[in-house]
C-alpha cells in the first residue's frame, strides 16, 4: 500500500490568510491530482499534474508537482469563504491499463471565516 | 468536464434488505470504475474496482459477498449492498476513469442510512 500523508487535516483561517496543503509519499507516481469536495457531494476535480516540477495555477490556486514525483502542495491565496470545503490529494499508479490505483491522502477540512 | 452519475442520491432501508447503487457514465465509456466509502470529514476509503466484463477486484478487508460489484457495460456498474446493517450506512461514491492521463471523474455520492 503506498501512503500519502496530507497535512494538516484540519485548517481554520480568516479571509484574507494565504494557506499551503501538504502532500508527501515516499513512492512515486505517475500523476497526482488534487480534488475538492463539498459535504454531501462526490469530490471534483481542480487539477491533475504529471510532470516533476511542474506548476499549475487555478486562479488563487497555485499547485506543484514534486520533482521526484513523490510530493506536492496547494497553495491558496487570499483565501476566501467560498474556499471552504475538503481537500483530497490523490496519486495515481499503473499507467492508463486496468491496474490503475488512485491512493487518497486523508484530506484537509478547511474552514475560512469571513 | 466528463459526467459521471450516481442514483440513488440518498437511500434509507430496513436493516437486513439489500440496496443497489448504480453509477453511469453519462458521456463516455469507462471500462474502469471505483467504489469508495466515506465517512464524515474523513477521506475516501477505496472498497474495489470494477472492470468491465470481469469481476470487480476488491480491497483487503472488503467483504466481497457483502458488497457486490457489477460492471455489465462500459457505461455502467452497481454496487449492491446484501443485508445491510446499520454499520453499513455510509456516504458511498464511484468513480470512472476517462482517458490516458489517469484522471478519475466522481459520483455525486450515494447516503445510504439503514435503520
Amino acid at each position: 500500500t503506498q501512503l500519502l500523508e496530507q497535512s494538516p487535516q484540519f485548517l481554520s483561517i480568516q479571509e484574507g490568510e494565504n494557506l499551503t496543503v501538504y502532500c508527501n509519499s515516499s513512492s512515486v507516481f505517475s500523476s497526482l491530482q488534487w480534488y475538492r469536495q463539498e459535504p454531501g457531494e462526490g469530490p471534483v476535480l481542480l487539477v491533475t499534474v504529471v510532470t516533476g516540477g511542474e506548476v499549475k495555477k487555478l486562479k488563487r490556486l497555485t499547485f506543484q508537482f514534486g520533482d521526484a514525483r513523490k510530493d506536492s502542495s496547494l497553495h491558496i491565496t487570499a483565501a476566501q469563504p467560498g474556499d471552504t470545503g475538503l481537500y483530497l490529494c490523490a496519486g495515481g499508479r499503473g499507467g492508463g491499463g486496468s491496474n490503475y490505483k488512485l491512493t487518497f491522502g486523508k484530506g484537509t477540512l478547511l474552514t475560512v471565516n469571513p | 468536464g466528463a459526467v459521471v452519475s450516481q442514483h440513488p442520491s440518498r437511500v434509507i432501508c430496513k436493516s437486513g434488505t439489500s440496496v443497489k447503487i448504480e453509477c453511469r457514465s453519462l458521456d463516455f465509456q469507462a471500462t474502469t470504475m471505483f467504489w469508495y466509502r466515506q465517512f464524515p470529514k474523513q477521506s475516501l476509503m477505496l472498497m474495489a474496482t470494477s472492470n468491465e466484463g470481469s469481476k470487480a477486484t476488491y480491497e483487503q478487508g472488503v467483504e466481497k459477498d457483502k458488497f457486490l460489484i457489477n460492471h455489465a457495460s462500459l457505461t455502467l456498474s452497481t454496487l449492491t449492498v446484501t443485508s445491510a446493517h446499520p454499520e453499513d450506512s455510509s456516504f458511498y461514491i464511484c468513480s470512472a476513469k476517462a482517458g490516458n492521463t489517469g484522471e478519475l471523474f466522481f459520483g455525486e455520492g450515494s447516503r445510504l442510512t439503514v435503520l
